[in-house]
């Protein structure tokens, strides 16, 4: 069965660091396109980044850019978000999304498999 | 980059009754070399991630039922929920993935009236 399990989210003072992990299985990792996006209690879905299937190239929310780093492991079947310079604004439900890939795997798709998100609450 | 505009905010539709939702995107999401839109429609409920429902504006996603219907092309388009089920509450989103930075409508809250 395949599955996203997001962990790494915890309570953090602003200005501070935090990395987050999205551990996959039940798929070949290295087909998929992945993000991470975002939830504010109560509030909408708001996309955070994503990373290629060799990790060569990456975009970014222009609000995290040079903030947040996404990186992945392919050997470890892994995606990570280095998250720096914390913001109360930055609290939020984090999800691991994958990009569906029918033939054409670029980022242009959809999410089809999302993980249960980690809480990230910044706040002193 | 794309804004997506939901409305309403929020709908109440009786059991069995049809809901409505629109979605405008602000420019058009129509990749005309291979005639698709590029957009999507999510159901989340409470505590869950959200599930996509249509792919492509009107592909319904394996499994969903087909009481959910897409339609619309470039820059305007609707989720229909014929005969709501009490299954059906939950909040919508719809998502344009014609950018590498994609973006996500703001939510259209849907209850049982």
């Amino acid at each position: 069965e395949v599955h996203l399990v997001e962990s790494g989210g915890g309570l953090v003072q602003p200005g501070g660091s935090l990395r987050l992990s999205c551990a996959v299985s039940g798929f070949t990792f290295t087909t998929y396109y992945m993000s991470w996006v975002r939830q504010a209690p109560g509030k909408g879905l708001e996309w955070v980044a994503s990373i290629s299937q060799d990790g060569s190239d990456k975009y970014y929310l222009d609000s995290v850019k040079g903030r947040f780093f996404v990186s992945r492991d392919n050997a470890e079947d892994s995606l990570f978000l280095r998250m720096n310079s914390l913001r109360a604004g930055d609290t939020a439900v984090y999800y691991c999304a994958r990009h569906f890939c029918g033939g054409d795997c670029s980022v242009f798709n959809f999410f089809d498999l999302w993980g249960r998100g980690t809480l990230v609450t910044v706040s002193s | 980059d794309i804004v997506m505009t939901q409305s309403p905010e929020s709908l109440a539709v009786s059991l069995g009754e049809r809901a409505t939702i629109s979605c405008k995107s602000s420019q058009s999401i129509f990749y005309m070399s291979n005639s698709k839109n590029y957009l999507a429609w999510y159901q989340q409920k409470p505590g869950q991630p959200p599930k996509v429902l249509i792919s492509w504006a009107s592909t319904r996603v394996s499994g969903v039922p087909d009481r959910f219907t897409g339609s619309g092309s470039g820059t305007d388009f609707t989720l229909t929920i014929t005969s709501l089920q009490a299954e059906d509450v939950a909040v919508y989103y719809c998502q344009q993935y014609f950018n590498s930075r994609t973006s996500f409508g703001q939510g259209t809250k849907l209850e049982i009236k």
